[in-house]
């Protein structure tokens, strides 16, 4: 089972600036089987980023993705004042097939 | 645009089964190409893929609850279900029905309102 990692955990900026999101995985996996969501309080996740680097449906020009292998990152470029959320990246793995996600980073307001 | 929605018992007692129902609007579950998912989010933490369908019935669970999952579909109600036996207070969350897709990038392109599972006696 491939493992993410997510750093920071916790990440303060002020509106404006640059985010720079990791994550991590425990083995190399396929670019086509990562994914980042933004999770705002009280409601479900929606969708960022797939395949590393393809914006979903609607999602702004700030945020994009980068990375292969193990190394993955999501970017927003000059975060505005409702990109403060917390973002999860996510995995498929095929043996077993399963999703997992990673535990989380949070961009607050400094 | 594709809608899911969540729907049962908010409150489920220790060592009974949980059971949801996702229905699905704007869209056939039969299309083919996508898996239909089950995800759940204990309050503060991060998100657990329970398992998932596909319309003739294939399933795929996560190893750490498949031994108490079943994820079943009714392609004539256009939802599916989730069952997950003998529940704990760890099993407390918020339970995600969302779209997955089939082929290609893997990514969950659709989700649920979800709704809040509380294990109480």
């Amino acid at each position: 089972e491939i493992v993410l990692t997510q750093s920071p955990g916790t990440l303060s900026l002020s509106p404006g600036e640059r985010a720079t999101l990791s994550c991590r995985a425990s083995q190399s996996l396929s670019s086509s089987y990562l994914a980042w969501y933004q999770q705002k309080p009280g409601q479900a996740p929606r969708l960022l980023i797939y395949g590393a680097s393809s914006r979903a449906t609607g999602i702004p020009d700030r945020f994009s993705g980068s990375g292969s292998g193990t190394d993955f990152t999501l970017t927003i470029s000059r975060l505005e004042p409702e990109d403060f959320a917390v973002y999860y990246c996510q995995q498929y793995g095929t043996s077993p097939p399963m999703y997992t996600f990673g535990q989380g980073t949070k961009l607050e307001i400094k | 645009q594709v809608q899911l929605q969540e729907s049962g018992p908010g409150l489920v007692k220790p060592s009974q089964t949980l059971s949801l129902t996702c229905t699905v609007s704007g869209g056939s579950i039969s299309s083919g190409s996508h898996y239909w998912s089950w995800i759940r989010q204990p309050a503060g933490k991060g998100l657990e893929w329970i398992g998932r369908i596909y319309t003739i019935g294939i399933t795929n669970y996560n190893p750490s609850l498949k031994s108490r999952v079943t994820i079943s579909v009714d392609t004539s109600k256009n939802q599916f279900s989730l069952k997950l036996s003998s529940v704990t207070a760890a099993d407390t969350a918020v339970y995600y029905c969302a779209r997955d897709t089939r082929y290609g990038d893997l990514r969950f392109d659709y989700w649920g309102q979800g709704t809040l599972v509380t294990v109480s006696s």
